[in-house]
């Protein structure tokens, strides 16, 4: 069954660069399309963006001035690096596998808590 | 950039039929998924590809999508089903665009 784990600092100063990684485990990277959503409090959720597995990436156009999404095959992870935050950018992160294209996220990770603030 | 509006809320009677609609342009001519999200939880997709449920997901969640509305359809409604749910809309042009979420309130 496969499972994903976000990990990262939980606090970003103002103009710094918040930086995740997504561990999948029971299962490869192979084959996939792989995705970063987040949540700020109390709002609903937004995709940053995803990439295939071997590394063709697509960005949400208000976000993609600051994001780069990557891919570690031989670690079986995916990041995520938004630039310049502001406390706009604090929110719950989660990760997700695409199940396909146009089948949705079929595999969240359980989400963290990223703030953004001096 | 492409937009999907929800209506804020759903109350609906444990037993009866639940229906949460998601509007966009032209939105039958995309896929639409739908995810349940409880407090505190991850979302879980619920629909996907407009009515095919995911495995373990019982047959009272069903979708539809036609013109500029999805419909996401909670029959015989139960207490656990109460959560928010957001549509999502899939198109080559609009990737991984979330509509504004809906809650649904089981009285």
């Amino acid at each position: 069954q496969v499972q994903l784990q976000e990990s990262g600092p939980g606090l970003v100063k103002p103009s710094e660069t918040l930086s995740l990684t997504c561990t999948v485990s029971g299962g490869s990277i192979n084959n996939y399309y792989w995705s970063w959503i987040r949540q700020p409090p109390g709002k609903g959720l937004e995709c940053i963006g995803y990439i295939y597995y071997s590394g063709s990436t697509n960005y949400n156009p208000s976000l993609k001035s600051r994001v780069t999404i990557s891919v570690d095959m031989s670690k079986n992870q995916f990041s995520l690096k938004v630039t310049s935050v502001t406390a706009a950018d604090t929110a719950v992160y989660y990760c997700a596998r695409v199940k396909g294209v146009a089948e949705g996220m079929d595999v969240w990770g359980q989400g963290t808590t990223v703030t953004v603030s001096s | 950039s492409y937009d999907l509006t929800q209506s804020p809320s759903v109350s609906v009677s444990p037993g009866q039929t639940a229906s949460i609609t998601c509007s966009g342009d032209k939105l039958g001519d995309k896929y639409t998924s739908w995810y349940q999200q409880k407090p505190g939880q991850s979302p879980v997709l619920v629909i996907y590809q407009d009515n095919k449920r995911p495995s373990g997901i019982p047959e009272r969640f069903s979708g539809s999508n036609s013109g500029n509305t999805a419909t996401l359809t909670i029959s015989g409604t139960q207490a656990m089903d109460e959560a928010d749910y957001y549509c999502q809309a899939w198109d080559s042009s609009t990737p991984f665009v979330f509509g504004t979420g809906t809650k649904v309130t089981v009285l």
